[in-house]
């Protein structure tokens, strides 16, 4: 089945801790997003990234960082400079401009706590 | 930098009875998509309105595009414990590269 998956479901970090959350995709999309949402909040973007090798800052990149080595996959690490990491991580990605499917399909979310 | 409001941010209403959900937004599009999202869980893609005046039914609801107004709605008709959920809808731009641009969301509870 084709899709985006992340992994893990749940991630616990301490204080002063790097983690990184994993997204891939088997969609043979181009573009792929990460987004926080804090609760009862919208979506906000983080980092996006249309091509391999690149990648674009989104509203709130700071604390956060991203690679694009291959088109399947988009990592995300949440650095000790991310003071307030705990909320929802939701890794979306999509087709490019000139298709019909250009909706973005979403993973099942990764929730980060800090203990 | 495009953005993009929902109305109402709270819906309470009771099973049976009709209610839309309005989405504005601020730069040119006709690429509109309407998501829902269950409590603690990911989102879900409703509909994708592509072009003016587009129009997409599933069910209960239906979405509709106006770009030259800049506003899509999502109409609920009789509704059903079912329904309850978050809806955002979502904008994309050719004037504000391929990112998708997201409404505040708005929070629905069908009360029996």
């Amino acid at each position: 089945d084709g899709g985006i998956t992340q992994s893990p479901k749940y991630l616990f970090r301490k204080e002063g801790q790097n983690v990184t959350l994993s997204c891939e995709q088997n969609l043979n999309h181009d573009a792929m997003y990460w987004y926080r949402q804090d609760p009862g909040q919208g979506l906000r973007l983080i980092y996006y990234s249309q091509i391999v090798n690149d990648f674009q800052k989104g509203d709130i990149a700071e604390g956060y960082s991203v690679s694009r080595e291959k088109k399947e996959s988009f990592p995300l690490t949440v650095t000790s400079a991310q003071k307030n990491p705990t909320a929802f991580y939701l890794c979306a990605s999509s087709t490019l401009d000139g298709t019909l499917n250009t909706e973005a399909f979403f993973g099942q979310g990764t929730r980060l706590t800090v203990v | 930098e495009l953005k993009v409001e929902q109305n109402p941010l709270f819906l309470s209403m009771q099973e049976g009875k009709n209610y839309t959900i309005y989405c504005n937004y601020s730069t040119t599009s006709d690429r509109l998509y309407w998501y829902r999202q269950d409590p603690g869980k990911s989102l879900e893609s409703l509909f994708v309105l592509l072009s003016n005046g587009a129009v997409k039914q599933e069910g209960r609801l239906m979405a509709s595009l106006d770009t030259k107004a800049r506003l899509s709605t999502l109409h609920i008709t009789a509704a059903v414990h079912d329904l309850s959920a978050t809806y955002f809808c979502a904008v994309k731009s050719p004037y504000s590269g391929n990112q998708f641009y997201f409404g505040t969301g708005t929070s629905l509870t069908v009360i029996p």
